[in-house]
């Protein structure tokens, strides 16, 4: 079954750029029907939804993060990325990395599976 | 603060039934589908209810999802100790060109 994995720093510099990969196995990130999405979880509180992107680059971003956040793909090395600069302490949270499906409304709107997610901090 | 509305703890005892509310409006929940994750301690959230009262490959039925108007609940029957986990409902929200929007999540404990 498909399986997701991030990777990437786990600290990151006030100001600089965090950087992510979402390595998928088990299935192809070009499968019809599913984009590929990026949700965080601050220390202690719920889940933010980033953005996602289908294999073809079409991306949808949170609009509180969209001004911050690139989302890529490499159909390739099946994966995807993200990007999310000038970061503060809000930024620090563990990163997860998802599938998305189709709802019942026609949106793509749940996720599953999930990536074990990875911690960072934002810190000098 | 979250779009979605849910109560930060909910309890009951093992064989009990518990039921978990998620409240929103009409640019997400009155118009589209929710969907529910359970997130045991230290793990990735799972996917337990999709498109308001779909349970995926693998859930037990003893999870149920239903909805009316802007609101949904998310109901556990046979409470077990293994139940003991944070929930998070989530939907699509039609404004600001579309986004994804979760609950702030509940806190369920197994007495």
């Amino acid at each position: 079954q498909v399986q997701l994995q991030e990777s990437g720093p786990g600290l990151v510099k006030p100001s600089q750029t965090l950087s992510l990969t979402c390595i998928v196995s088990g299935g192809s990130i070009t499968s019809r029907g599913y984009y590929w999405s990026w949700i965080r979880q601050h220390p202690g509180k719920g889940l933010e939804w980033i953005g996602y992107i289908y294999y073809n680059a079409r991306t949808y971003y949170n609009p509180s993060l969209k001004s911050r956040v690139t989302i890529s793909v490499d159909t390739f090395k099946n994966q995807f990325s993200l990007k999310l600069n000038s970061v503060t302490a809000a930024d620090t949270a563990v990163y997860y990395c998802a599938r998305v499906g189709v709802g019942g409304s026609g949106w793509y709107d749940w996720f599953d599976p999930w990536g074990l997610g990875t911690l960072v901090t934002v810190s000098s | 603060q979250s779009v979605l509305t849910q109560p930060p703890s909910a309890s009951g005892t093992p064989g009990q039934r518990v039921t978990i509310s998620c409240s929103g409006s009409s640019s997400n929940i009155g118009s589209n589908s929710v969907n529910w994750y359970q997130q045991l301690p230290g793990t990735a959230p799972k996917l337990l209810i999709r498109s308001d009262n779909e349970r995926p490959s693998g859930v037990p039925d003893r999870f149920s999802g239903s909805k009316s108007g802007t609101s949904a609940s998310l109901a556990i029957s046979g409470l077990q100790s293994e139940d003991e986990a944070d929930y998070f409902c989530a939907a699509w929200d039609v404004s600001l060109n579309g986004h994804v929007v979760f609950g702030g999540g509940t806190k369920l404990t197994v007495l």
